[in-house]
This record gives structure tokens, sequence and C-alpha cells, in this order.
């Protein structure tokens, strides 16, 4: 069973610029939510989604975007970056069927993203 | 949105047991509590969850006040491996019902040898 995959690593952008972070969720997981991780801090919920729909977001500005593909995959996107910007940007599948309620989410390692 | 309210550390010799307190004294009665880790470098990983009874898995037990208003992670014997930052989180299904988890500070555990 392969995980949660997150790509890349770790990325370095400008200010003003817009960048794109993937996710591959866990196999038989139709459910993504992102979160981002300022240093020191926990995580905080961006957004979900769910069979290519976003079904819940967090208190973040429209330039925070996503999209959820038939594969299940994610994509997040983030416009006219501020140097607040710069976190740890984490993705987390779960099953997200009526069945697997409370089912934990798989989180990957995610992606560290630096702004100058 | 409920919240939780835990120690910012705390730090325990390895091979004894740990107890890691949470606080949650506004919880709903369809909340759920969650224990997420996240070891250095990671994403958080999850631990274990209950409703209203005591849970145990390979990895630690959950005790749950019989009020829900507070509740506890216990590591039976604490390895080095086991040094991180615990999450207590609510479940929020909400209006929304996206099940978000809405991590607070957590505690960050020491294990000392």
């Amino acid at each position: 069973e392969t995980g949660v995959t997150q790509s890349p690593t770790h990325l370095i952008k400008t200010r003003g610029q817009q960048v794109t972070l993937r996710c591959s969720s866990q196999s038989g997981h139709n459910t993504v939510s992102w979160y981002q991780q300022a240093l020191g801090q926990g995580p905080q919920f961006i957004f979900q989604y769910y069979r290519e729909e976003e079904n819940g977001r967090g208190n973040f500005p429209p330039r925070f975007s996503g999209l959820q593909f038939p594969n299940y995959s994610s994509e997040l996107n983030v416009n006219a970056l501020e140097l607040d910007d710069s976190a740890l940007y984490l993705c987390a599948s779960s099953p997200g069927s009526e069945t697997s309620y409370n089912s934990p989410l798989h989180f990957g390692n995610g992606t560290r993203l630096t702004v100058t | 949105d409920a919240k939780t309210t835990q120690p910012n550390s705390m730090e325990s010799n390895e091979e004894e047991p740990v107890h890691l307190p949470c606080n949650h004294s506004t919880i709903s009665g369809t909340d759920y509590i969650h224990w997420y880790r996240q070891l250095p470098s990671q994403g958080p990983e999850y631990v274990i969850h209950g409703l209203t009874s005591n849970v145990n898995n390979r990895m630690a037990s959950l005790a749950i006040a019989e009020d829900r208003k507070s509740s506890t992670l216990i590591l039976h014997r604490a390895t080095l491996r086991d040094a991180a930052v615990y999450y207590c989180i609510l479940r929020d299904w909400g209006s929304s019902n996206t099940g978000k988890l809405i991590f607070g500070q957590g505690t960050t555990l020491q294990v000392k040898p």
C-alpha cells in the first residue's frame, strides 16, 4: 500500500510568484485535504476536496486554490506569493465515505516552501 | 470550533509510561477525540481516537473522562522514537461536514535515555 506522497520536498520562490504543489493520495482514498504549518505552529486547515469538488475551506484567501483529479491526486496553487506564505504544506488523504466516518487522515511529509 | 488545551512540553525517561493530558471543556456530544503525533521533519501521524469509552491499540491507550471534558494519551513504555509533538484534536464535522482537524500547539515530548 503506497502512502501519501508530495512533491517537491523543498521549493524556493520569490514574492509575487505563483507556485503549484502536488500530492498523490493513498490508494483507495477519495478525499484530500491541505494544511499549512508555519514554523513552531500546528497545521492549519486550508481546504478539502472530495470526488473532485471542494467541500470545505479554512480561513485562507482566494489566491489559495486547488484541484483534485479523477485519480484523486491533488494540487495546491498559491498565486501572488507573500513572505508569510513560507511554511510546510501538508497533504492528507482519507477514505471519505459514510462507512469510514472518523477514519484517520494519512499525511504526507510535506513541501517546505520558502518565499524570499 | 471546539478547542483543546495541552501542556507545552513534557519529559519522560525511556521505558517508563507517559501520560499526556488534554482538556477539552467545550466538547460537544458528537465530537470524537483524536490524537496525532508529528516526528521531526515528518507529517502528522495518527495515533488513536475515541468517543466515550477508553480505547487501546498497538501504539497507545486513550483514557477519556466520564464527562468527556478531558482525556489522557498513555504511552505504556516510552522509547526514544516516541519523541515528537503530540496533538490532541476534536474532529470538527460541523456544518461543512469536512471532518477537518483543528490543531493546537500540541505537547512536545522529550524522552531521555
